[in-house]
């Protein structure tokens, strides 16, 4: 069964609106959660990691202003994309590490579409 | 700037073997080789890893050349449902490490 879960699956919403994206952990606790984007016919690219109880980590180039994440608990990481504009739509994934492994586990994803 | 270099697609017939190459020629003693695939709009996969000896799962086998500068992963009787793209990534060893993407190989598998 799924290990991770994103909501919502799919948005869709006007430009400079803001969007919530969840992420939840539904088999263990995550202290790590990471976030990615794919725009279409590209590959993922890390925005920044989750950290449980601090502040994330973000990638060069990623607004941390912009993509506001919050990681309240050990299974659940938010993203919000505040004052989204059609340049942000895109498949945004979530991850966590399988405990005591390098290996990942990923959310099914959250597809974008800013009007 | 990911550490693998794959091609860019391949196909294969359903029920035969796909053998998926990746170039990995500066791979550090401490980092794996991992695979993980993507099928069209779904979360990527986590599908089999190895350090230096060759690994098989119920999904795949990866074989790593003697010097680890390149690998193989093998799906032994592909399906359609495994027309993916396929990530060939080197991780370093440690927990909670990132990990950097490359452009994958799309594999078609056709009937």
């Amino acid at each position: 069964g799924a290990v991770v879960s994103q909501h919502p699956s799919r948005v869709i919403c006007k430009s400079g609106t803001s969007v919530k994206i969840e992420c939840r952990s539904l088999d263990f606790q995550a202290t790590t959660m990471f976030w990615y984007r794919q725009f279409p016919k590209q590959s993922l690219m890390l925005m920044a990691t989750s950290n449980e109880g601090s502040k994330a980590t973000y990638e060069q180039g990623v607004e941390k202003d912009k993509f506001l994440i919050n990681h309240a608990s050990l299974t659940l990481s938010t993203l919000t994309v505040t004052s989204a504009h059609p340049e942000d739509s895109s498949f945004y994934i979530c991850s966590l590490p399988r405990p005591s492994t390098d290996t990942q586990y990923f959310g099914p994803g959250t597809r974008l579409t800013v009007l | 700037d990911a550490k693998t270099t794959q091609p860019t697609s391949m196909d294969c017939a359903e029920g035969r073997a796909a053998n998926l190459p990746c170039n990995h020629s500066t791979i550090s003693g401490n980092e794996y080789v991992y695979w993980y695939r993507q099928i069209h709009s779904q979360g990527p996969q986590y599908i089999i890893h190895g350090l230096k000896n060759n690994e098989t799962n119920e999904m795949a086998s990866l074989i790593i050349t003697e010097d680890r500068k390149s690998s193989t992963l093998i799906l032994p009787h592909a399906t359609l449902r495994d027309t993916a793209v396929y990530y060939c990534i080197v991780v370093p060893t440690g927990a909670n490490s990132k990990l950097t993407f490359g452009k994958g190989i799309t594999l078609s598998v056709r009937p």
